[in-house]
């Protein structure tokens, strides 16, 4: 089945303590992105890569970083979290087509 | 600045009437414009997407419109079901389709 996978679904933390959220797409799709999910806000989008090396950033990358040392994966690192980064976060990729596939979600709380 | 406008913020519908979801777009240059529907807790699930020479979009009950021109794109719902009770969010690619500007939903509540 194709899909984007996310880990974990759910974390809580501490300010400062460095984290990871996983993601991972089995469709062989090029271009995959991060975006946060925050209420009456919208989707912003903080960091997307066109493919393997290739990272840039979106609207908010301020405390974020990601890599992409192969095609299927795509983390998002939070080198020292603060509270502002409590949010709900979503990992994409998208096809030829233009159809982008979102994961189910990550929820973060940064006490 | 670029952005994305929806409209209403929210709407209530009863069951199997129809309803039109508004989104106007500042995106400069415009690559393409997509309309998504997110339940709650998931993750958004595409419904249309649209170019610049595309003016209207079936997917089953839903249409999108889009007029480059002024900027404007609208989502139908015809025979609006209970299960459409969902936030539909209206994003528009700039950039050669990298960046991507979301709005910021219209709450859908269709009630029995």
């Amino acid at each position: 089945e194709a899909q984007v996978t996310q880990n974990p679904r759910y974390l809580i933390t501490v300010t400062g303590k460095k984290l990871t959220v996983t993601c991972s797409q089995n469709m062989n799709h090029e271009y995959m992105s991060w975006y946060r999910q925050d209420p009456g806000l919208g989707l912003r989008q903080i960091y997307y890569s066109m493919n393997v090396e290739v990272t840039d950033k979106g609207d908010v990358p301020e405390g974020y970083k990601v890599s992409r040392k192969e095609k299927r994966n795509f983390p998002l690192i939070l080198e020292s979290p603060s509270p502002n980064q409590t949010s709900l976060y979503f990992c994409a990729s998208r096809g030829a087509n233009n159809e982008q596939f979102f994961g189910p979600g990550t929820r973060l709380t940064v006490l | 600045k670029n952005q994305v406008e929806q409209s209403p913020q929210s709407l209530i519908i009863l069951e199997g009437k129809n309803c039109t979801l508004q989104c106007n777009y500042t995106v400069s240059p415009f690559s393409n414009l997509r309309w998504y529907k997110q339940d709650t807790g998931r993750g958004p699930v595409s419904l249309t997407i649209m170019t610049f020479s595309e003016n209207t979009k079936s997917n089953g009950r839903y249409t999108a419109t889009l007029d480059a021109d002024t900027k404007q794109s609208s989502l139908h719902i015809t025979a609006s079901q209970l299960s459409d009770s969902a936030s539909y969010i209206c994003v528009v690619s700039e950039n050669g389709g990298f960046k991507t500007i979301f709005g910021a939903g219209t709450r859908l509540f269709v009630k029995a």
